[in-house]
């Protein structure tokens, strides 16, 4: 089992482009995380999606969108990259009902300049 | 609204010296607690929960007790290892719902 797994593990993005970041979990997981860890500020909940088919909104959506694309992938994308959106970018994927434990990815280091 | 919140680091210690990381929460109901570590380089792990008060959650040497007349989820360690240097995150997910709230993480570093 690879557990979660995120790419790009790097990137730098110029004010403006767009990216997508890829997740995907083999643990047969129902829901699935963004975070964004910034120092200081320890990890704040972007977007999550409590069951395939449905996304909703967490602490800091403002400037990303989500899609659940099926059991397994859960992507990010960034629009309009600003320098306030650097940071590190974690995926995470846990059982619906019965356990509460969060299963991270590696994690993405997103650097717009 | 749900918050965690836990000493700021960094933690400096000498290898085998005892360490306590407090934590205090804020939320409605009974919460779940947990302790995350997240290695250099790396996403977080679960290093233990509880789920009520009074439960003593363990793991690797470490524990940590839901105090709910303290709010507290303070995590200890009787001797610590250089191999322990991480951050550590104090967490709670309340009622029955999936989101985790997470502290801003407590740096730990052990030297030899």
């Amino acid at each position: 089992n690879a557990g979660v797994t995120q790419t790009p593990k790097f990137q730098v993005l110029k004010t403006g482009q767009s990216m997508t970041l890829q997740c995907a979990q083999d643990m047969n997981h129902n829901s699935m995380y963004w975070y964004r860890q910034d120092p200081g500020m320890g990890l704040r909940l972007i977007y999550y999606s409590a069951s395939e088919g449905t996304t909703d909104k967490g602490e800091v959506p403002n400037g990303y969108n989500v899609s659940r694309l099926n059991k397994r992938e859960f992507s990010l994308r960034l629009e309009s990259a600003a320098p306030s959106q650097t940071s590190v970018y974690f995926c995470a994927s846990s059982e619906a009902a019965g356990t509460y434990e969060q299963y991270f990815g590696p994690g993405t280091r997103l650097t717009v300049t | 609204g749900d918050s965690v919140t836990q000493m700021e680091g960094p933690v400096t210690l000498s290898e085998e010296a005892f360490l306590t990381i407090n934590c205090t929460y804020t939320a409605t109901g009974y919460p779940s607690l947990f302790w995350y570590v997240q290695y250099p380089g790396e996403g977080l792990q679960l290093l233990l929960k509880a789920t009520k008060a009074d439960d003593k959650g363990s793991n690797k040497g470490f524990e940590a007790t839901y105090r709910k007349e303290t709010t507290s989820f303070h995590l200890e360690k009787g001797s610590v290892q250089v191999s322990d240097s991480a951050v550590y995150f104090c967490a709670l997910l309340s009622g029955g719902y999936q989101k985790v709230t997470f502290g801003t993480g407590t740096k730990l570093q052990v030297i030899p």
